[in-house]
């Protein structure tokens, strides 16, 4: 595998079930990033991870949460969602050598998305 | 607030000929980067090219090139002799660099891009 990968591709889910989405990145990057994407609306940043610490977190309802175990690997657990949270989910990541800044001038890698639809 | 702003959500252009993506943006920040992302059909996001805004020289990448007017705030994009895998959705994002922004992306809405055969 390479470059960042993201499981599953779609993913269809009930309002009261609780399901996971997982980026895993092969790239050596330090940050990982959750994007939300819906149309006609512009990316939303979620959370961002930095040296594996949470650093930002984008006013996100608390049935999103995420988890970061290492530097390599991003989940995001999903429960009793709402049928506006349907949308592609990307993942993202990017080289960063200091724990206090990320982003910035760096680019970022993204993942292919999963295609969520809750019902 | 920092803005982003696409204003053609689509557009199209016969293979080989060129096309321009305009953007602009609204920031009160001196120093920051701007980006052109490619989202093919298939979905995975690419960076096409990204401008330093302290420099004047204009970012190439190949085919691609930007026109970055900094006083007029706006980050065009020029794609020459395009190519059928060029169609694609092209967002454009900005990033600020001053101290205590959180420098996430700030994207536009994206202009959809079709080459044609």
């Amino acid at each position: 595998e390479t470059g960042v990968t993201q499981t599953p591709r779609h993913l269809v889910m009930g309002m009261t079930n609780k399901k996971s989405l997982k980026c895993e990145q092969h790239l050596g990057h330090n940050a990982m990033y959750w994007y939300k994407q819906s149309a006609k609306k512009p990316l939303e940043l979620m959370f961002v991870y930095n040296f594996k610490e949470q650093t930002e977190n984008n006013s996100v309802p608390s049935r999103f949460s995420p988890e970061c175990p290492n530097s390599s690997h991003l989940f995001l657990h999903l429960h009793t969602l709402q049928p506006e949270d349907s949308a592609l989910y990307l993942c993202a990541s990017s080289q960063e050598t200091l724990k206090t800044f990320w982003g910035g001038g760096n680019e970022q890698f993204f993942g292919p998305g999963t295609r969520l639809t809750v019902l | 607030a920092q803005t982003v702003t696409q204003s053609q959500p689509e557009m199209s252009v016969q293979e080989a000929e060129t096309v321009t993506l305009s953007c602009t943006y609204d920031t009160s920040e001196s120093n920051y980067y701007l980006f052109w992302y490619k989202q093919p059909p298939s979905r995975q996001m690419i960076l096409v090219i990204r401008q330093e805004a302290y420099k004047q020289q204009n970012a190439t990448e190949n085919r691609f090139s930007v026109n970055f007017q900094k006083a007029a705030k706006s980050f065009s994009l020029k794609i020459s002799d395009s190519q059928l895998g060029d169609t694609a959705m092209y967002f454009c994002a900005f990033a600020g660099l001053s101290a205590g922004n959180n420098r996430k992306l700030i994207w536009g809405l994206g202009t959809s891009l079709a080459v044609n055969p």
